[in-house]
């Protein structure tokens, strides 16, 4: 089976540019979680949806943060403008629901704002 | 007081030994408690969930205490492979759906 999938997998862009994220979870799971991992401050929850629904994007930094689920198989996270403080490396990550709550990770996009 | 604490290491063990490290939870609600292992750039790799009344998974051994809030992992025979770090999750009880909280993880470096 296919794990949960995200591109690019890599991404260099300079300070001010749109970043634009993707992600496509294991089919048939209806959590979705966006995650943002740093040296100095660990795994960062930014947001998740359920069933293609936002619950919780409180951990979303501030306005030039965005993320969409148009459908239960394809979610982009997008940050516009890009500055050097977003250089981290972001997870999406699903979950099955129904009584599971274990989440499953994609390998991540590591992003570098110059 | 952090929702879920960790030792950061690093624990420096031979090959052959056994380690075993806790964390600590602040939520007495939480119900799911898993451990995760995580590889120098790769991703969060589900290791193992954490039962009531412990559980072993071949040399993995995870146990909870309600009591006292904490859930332990210990591994013998430690392979070079174990290195890796370790991070604690637990669901975030106060949270609709399935959110977790992951510790800042333990990292274990196994030598010959």
């Amino acid at each position: 089976d296919a794990g949960v999938i995200q591109s690019p997998r890599h991404e260099v862009t300079e300070m001010g540019q749109e970043v634009t994220l993707r992600c496509k979870p294991i089919s048939g799971h209806d959590y979705l979680f966006w995650y943002r991992q740093t040296m100095m401050r660990g795994l960062e929850l930014l947001i998740y949806f359920n069933n293609n629904v936002p619950i919780d994007d409180s951990g979303m930094p501030e306005d030039r943060f965005s993320a969409k689920m148009p459908n239960a198989s394809f979610s982009t996270l997008k940050i516009q403008p890009s500055e050097p403080r977003d250089s981290a490396v972001y997870f999406c990550a699903s979950s099955p629901g129904q009584y599971r709550n274990e989440q499953f990770f994609g390998p991540g996009t590591r992003l570098t704002v110059l | 007081r952090k929702e879920v604490e960790q030792d950061p290491g690093p624990f420096n063990v031979p090959e052959g030994a056994t380690v075993a490290f806790n964390c600590t939870y602040s939520n007495s609600a939480s119900q799911s408690f898993f451990w995760y292992r995580q590889d120098c750039r790769k991703e969060p790799k589900l290791l193992m969930s954490v039962y009531s009344s412990g559980n072993e998974d071949g040399r993995f051994t995870a146990q909870l205490n309600r009591a006292s809030q904490y859930i332990s992992l210990l591994i013998r025979d430690s392979k070079l492979s174990d290195s890796a770090t370790y991070l604690c999750v637990v669901n975030n009880a106060k949270a609709a759906g399935n959110k977790l909280t992951f510790g800042g993880g333990t990292r274990v470096l196994v030598k010959p």
